[in-house]
């Protein structure tokens, strides 16, 4: 496998806090794409980030890359109810022509 | 928005059956695929194709088959269901190939197999 994680990763937090998700992986990518799967959905792409951003904005999302300890990490500032989901990251696959997902990490944000 | 649906939403199946799950996009996307979820995991590539006719197996295509006859459509079949097999399977579609590409999904088909 090219991940580091294989199990599904669950957090728990209250609205309005903060909250960073990381993920590790094993063979050498230029891009991390994260997506977001809500209950009884497909998965939906948030952001995707290339090597040379090494941290990428998108309203409340900032996700980071760091291809040295090939890692990546999406946080989410201000967390409502309705973020809710489980967040995937996703990479270059073998041979570099196809997506491959991570385990994901099930995020429980209560009201 | 890009649309892709899925049908059906849920089936379930015998042992030894064939099941046919079908996938319908409107993206007018070359690339469509089809991946497997099972229960606190991610997501597995089992085929994908990249034009009508044709195609290609991904990580997983034991005991899968795949047919693309256009653009717009592409069905993933199992010729003899087994145990194994019950999961959330989903179609995508992409504009083109590559780890840079945004994938647009379905809804999912559950699919147990009894």
């Amino acid at each position: 496998s090219q991940w580091g994680e294989e199990n599904l990763q669950a957090l728990s937090i209250q609205e309005g806090e903060d909250v960073t998700m990381n993920c590790s992986y094993k063979t050498y990518t230029t891009v991390v794409q994260w997506y977001r799967q809500k209950s009884g959905k497909g998965p939906a792409q948030l952001i995707l980030i290339r090597s040379n951003e090494r941290e990428k904005r998108s309203g409340r999302l900032r996700a980071t890359l760091d291809t040295s300890s090939q890692s990546s990490s999406l946080s989410i500032t201000g967390t409502l109810a309705t973020d809710t989901a489980v967040y995937f990251c996703a990479t270059e696959g073998t041979g570099g022509y196809k997506v491959v997902f991570g385990s994901g990490t099930r995020l429980l944000v209560s009201p | 928005e890009a649309a892709v649906t899925q049908s059906p939403r849920s089936k379930v199946a015998v042992t030894g059956g064939k099941v046919t799950l079908s996938c319908h996009q409107t993206n007018n996307h070359d690339y469509m695929y089809w991946y497997r979820q099972d229960t606190g995991h991610g997501l597995r590539l089992i085929h994908y194709s990249y034009v009508a006719d044709s195609t290609e197996k991904g990580d997983i295509p034991d005991g899968y088959k795949a047919s693309r006859p256009s653009q717009e459509n592409f069905s993933l079949i199992l010729e003899l269901a087994s145990l194994s097999q019950t999961a959330v399977y989903f179609c995508a579609s992409s504009a083109a190939r590559g780890p840079n590409e945004r994938l647009f999904f379905g809804h999912g088909t559950k699919l147990s197999v009894l």
